[in-house]
């Protein structure tokens, strides 16, 4: 079962540069989020979205953007990379909001 | 605003003891929902338990039951019998559940079982 994937799991950016991270997930699930995790701390919900065309901000979503455009995948694209932005990112997706939520295995940023 | 409270940095406990992790929330929401997450050292997430503010009975999942108390919007996770593994970071999450449901997580709190 592949659960929820996220590509790629390590990624080196410079100041400046653009990058969509991905996030799959075969489970059919409505519900999908973006959580950034810095070292020591919560998780910081970036976006999340309740279905196909349907997103939302999070607490933290300045410098990223989201769409959802099939059920199964829910990219996150940082414009304009800030070393602020160095952090583990997550994704996750429930059946409901209610629900057990899956996560990914991580991605850990590091904007230099 | 801040709806998920988590007060307690660290936290040891003896293994085969019980311990208590707190979580407060704030909300005027009549309906909610609350989980609890473990994330040990390797960093993966796992969830542990689900509480929803109409729910009659405090959950429990195994050695995990969550003592909720809603008049005080406490949701405190207890882990019965510690184990070695239940070294990890513990985190609670709020589920707002009007309009759209999104899920927030408090701080966590770190726990380390002592043999």
């Amino acid at each position: 079962n592949a659960g929820v994937t996220q590509t790629p799991k390590f990624r080196i950016l410079k100041i400046g540069q653009s990058m969509t991270l991905q996030c799959t997930q075969d489970m059919n699930h409505n519900y999908m989020y973006w959580y950034r995790q810095d070292p020591g701390m919560g998780l910081k919900l970036i976006y999340y979205s309740v279905g196909a065309g349907i997103t939302d901000k999070g607490e933290v979503p300045n410098g990223y953007n989201v769409s959802r455009s099939t059920t199964e995948d829910f990219p996150l694209r940082l414009e304009l990379a800030a070393p602020s932005q160095t952090s583990v990112y997550f994704c996750a997706s429930s059946d409901q909001g209610y629900t057990e939520a899956f996560f990914g295995q991580g991605t850990r940023l590091t904007v230099v | 605003a801040q709806k998920i409270t988590q007060t307690q940095p660290g936290m040891f406990v003896q293994e085969k003891e019980a311990v208590t992790l707190d979580c407060t929330y704030d909300t005027s929401d009549p309906s909610y929902g609350l989980f609890w997450y473990k994330q040990p050292s390797s960093g993966e997430m796992i969830f542990l338990i689900y509480q929803g503010s109409y729910d009659q009975q405090n959950a429990t999942e195994g050695r995990y039951s969550l003592n909720f108390q809603k008049a005080r919007k406490s949701a405190n996770l207890v882990i019965s019998a510690s184990q070695l593994g239940d070294s990890a970071m513990y985190f609670c999450a709020f589920l707002d559940s009007g309009g759209y449901q999104k899920v927030t997580f408090g701080i966590g709190t770190k726990l380390q079982v002592i043999p």
